[in-house]
């Protein structure tokens, strides 16, 4: 079976770093693209990037382009997303998900992961 | 504001069929799959349609799509109440480097 497992939830405080993680297994994790997309509280979803594990590739959407790094350790089949000085603003839900084969990118996603909440309190 | 543009609400009776619509532009639908994507309440996003109009295996037949220059529709037919869920449709956009574009998706409501 294809999964993906996240990492728990996160309480953090503005300014303070972290990074969550993205378990494949039941796949070649380096042939297919990883994706991450954010959903805040009661919003849509927003795609932040993608990962090609095989090489490393990443894309950024413009709109998080700085804000956050995406990076994958093969060895291990996780894909990570990560901040260094988190705010507020970033309070959401991060979903990781397969995305498609090969060099082309798509917007096909199959299977999603289970989410990771990410709270950013004072 | 999304790049996609769906309708915020959508609602039917059970038994009925409903469509959602899902408007682009030449860089993302017009030239690229749409797909769509259910989210049921509390839980993570499935996969719906892929490549404008193709069913992942496990999807019942109700669930369909179509694509038509710039825009997309999902229909499903015989509306179940297990249908109410979040729906937002998806493509690839060619501008700006390249990026996924997300409608800002479609609450179905089963009456």
């Amino acid at each position: 079976e294809v999964q993906l497992v996240q990492s728990g939830a996160e309480v953090k405080k503005p300014g303070e770093s972290l990074k969550i993680s993205c378990k494949g297994s039941g796949y070649s994790f380096t042939s297919y693209w990883i994706g991450w997309v954010r959903q805040m509280p009661g919003k849509g979803l927003e795609w932040m990037g993608i990962i090609y594990p095989g090489d490393s590739d990443t894309r950024y959407s413009p709109s998080f382009q700085g804000q956050v790094t995406i990076s994958a350790d093969k060895s291990i089949s996780t894909a990570y997303l990560q901040w260094s000085s988190l705010k507020a603003s970033d309070t959401a839900m991060y979903y990781c998900a397969r995305g498609a084969s090969g060099i082309t990118i798509f917007a096909w996603f199959d299977p999603w992961g289970q989410g990771t909440l990410v709270t950013v309190s004072s | 504001q999304s790049v996609l543009t769906q309708p915020p609400s959508a609602s039917g009776t059970p038994g009925q069929r409903v469509t959602i619509s899902c408007s682009g532009s030449s860089s993302n639908i017009g030239s690229n799959y749409v797909y769509w994507y259910q989210q049921l309440p509390g839980t993570a996003p499935k996969l719906l349609i892929y490549r404008n109009n193709q069913r992942p295996s496990g999807v019942p037949d109700r669930f369909s799509g179509s694509k038509s220059g710039t825009s997309a529709s999902l229909a499903i037919s015989g509306l179940r109440s297990e249908d109410e869920a979040d729906y937002y449709c998806a493509a690839w956009d060619d501008s700006l480097s390249g990026r996924v574009v997300f409608g800002g998706g479609t609450k179905l409501t089963v009456l």
